[in-house]
């Protein structure tokens, strides 16, 4: 079967650490993005790759980090940084970044105790 | 710069009468357009798009939507809603390296 997977599906952190949300994808898409969802403001992205090694921010990537090690996989480090966590965390992946639509995973909700 | 509008935040049908979500966009280019659904605690799942073929496009489950240049529109039609469409949905404008999710449509269905 071919998708993406996150996990964990839920996650809580405690003020002041850093998490980790995964995200796994077998299509052989070069692409992939984090997006967070709050209720009533849609999907804004964290940061995207379009080819292992590389990466960029988008328009909420601060208190976030990511890597790109492996075409399959693109990890997103939540730090202490980030000041209001709590989301609802949705992982994608594209074929490029231009015509084709995006596949999603079934997301991770993090809050923070 | 791209931007999506869709233009109801929150739209309530019977069952069996159609459904109309509303969506405008803006684009310097000539933009890919999608239509996704998200269930509650859900990820997102592919309903049509349009990637500058036919203007009138057939999605998944009687979903349909029209591109109209004119009108910078890319509204959502279904001639009869189910209660299982009952779900939030999102427009989408993609152009160059930049792609663009509309607020979201949180469509109510009654018996």
């Amino acid at each position: 079967d071919g998708g993406i997977t996150q996990s964990p599906k839920y996650l809580f952190r405690k003020e002041g650490q850093n998490v980790t949300l995964s995200c796994e994808q077998n299509l052989n898409h070069d692409a992939m993005y984090w997006y967070r969802q709050d209720p009533g403001q849609g999907l804004r992205l964290i940061y995207y790759s379009q080819i292992v090694n590389d990466f960029q921010k988008g328009d909420i990537a601060e208190g976030y980090s990511v890597s790109r090690e492996k075409k399959e996989s693109f990890p997103l480090t939540v730090t202490s940084a980030q000041k209001n966590p709590t989301a609802f965390y949705l992982c994608a992946s594209s074929a490029d970044r231009v015509r084709t639509e995006a596949f999603f995973g079934q997301g991770t909700r993090l809050t923070v105790v | 710069a791209q931007s999506v509008t869709q233009l109801d935040s929150h739209v309530s049908v019977s069952e069996g009468t159609p459904v109309l979500l509303r969506c405008n966009y803006s684009s310097s280019y000539s933009p890919s357009l999608f239509w996704y659904v998200q269930h509650p605690n859900k990820g997102l799942q592919l309903l049509l798009k349009y990637t500058s073929a036919a203007t009138l496009v057939k999605g998944i489950n009687g979903f349909e939507a029209e591109f109209k240049k004119s009108e910078t529109s890319f509204h959502l039609t279904k001639p009869s809603a189910h209660m299982s469409d009952a779900a939030e949905y999102f427009c989408v404008v993609s152009a160059l390296n930049d792609m663009r999710f509309g607020a979201g449509t949180r469509l109510t269905v009654k018996p």
